[in-house]
């Protein structure tokens, strides 16, 4: 079955540095990736959605030049959180499909602490 | 506006018990109608739901989706302990990679 897997699981950095996460479908080419933020006890924000070989779509209020998105591959999205804050402190799970009429499929998610 | 509504929005059974969740939405142009069941990562793919009362099943889950009631439910029956989750329902519009999701059914089972 489709596999995406996303590193580091868990990263926690000081305040001001920049912070990338890798999303990689494994075992099949994925065109558009999805990038979401999770708060706790609350469902999944879209952030963006990534595609492969163009700029990404952001959602409203998702600001562009501090979450930095790059599908550079079929395989491979990364998202970076520049200039981290302690309110980016979040979980931020990247997911994909491998054709438009599968399921998503998720990455297991990127605890980021920013202290 | 688009909205995927899940309710209980958390439950507590004992093992052996049967539950039933349920999703409801109002989404323009649907195209599908998804379960995830999210533990302490990412969410995990149960179900995928594109036609009216067929049920899907898997081991003691299943999920029936009613497309003129705008709602689907999933059942699990003789919990255990390992179903404890968080029980996710997205609907996915047609106008392509869209997707919608509630905000969640929190599942206890306790021994």
């Amino acid at each position: 079955g489709a596999v995406v897997s996303q590193h580091p699981s868990r990263v926690i950095c000081k305040s001001g540095t920049s912070v990338k996460i890798e999303c990689r479908s494994l075992d099949f080419q994925a065109t558009t990736m999805f990038w979401y933020r999770q708060f706790p006890k609350q469902s999944l924000m879209l952030m963006a959605t990534s595609n492969e070989g163009s700029k990404a779509t952001y959602e409203q209020g998702v600001e562009k030049d501090k979450f930095l998105i790059n599908h550079a591959s079929l395989t491979l999205s990364t998202l970076t959180v520049t200039s981290a804050h302690p309110e980016d402190s979040s979980f931020y799970i990247c997911s994909a499909r491998e054709e438009p009429n599968s399921p998503l499929h998720f990455g297991n998610g990127t605890r980021l602490t920013v202290t | 506006e688009d909205k995927v509504v899940q309710s209980p929005l958390s439950l507590v059974v004992h093992e052996g018990d049967t539950v039933t969740l349920n999703c409801s939405y109002e989404v323009t142009n649907f195209r599908s109608l998804l379960w995830y069941k999210q533990e302490k990562k990412a969410p995990t793919f149960l179900f995928m739901l594109t036609s009216s009362g067929i049920e899907k099943k898997s081991g003691r889950l299943s999920s029936i989706l009613d497309k003129k009631e705008l709602f689907s439910i999933l059942n699990i029956t003789a919990t255990q302990t390992g179903d404890s989750a968080i029980y996710l329902c997205a609907v996915e519009a047609s106008t392509g990679n869209q997707f919608y999701f509630g905000t969640g059914t929190s599942l206890t089972v306790i021994p």
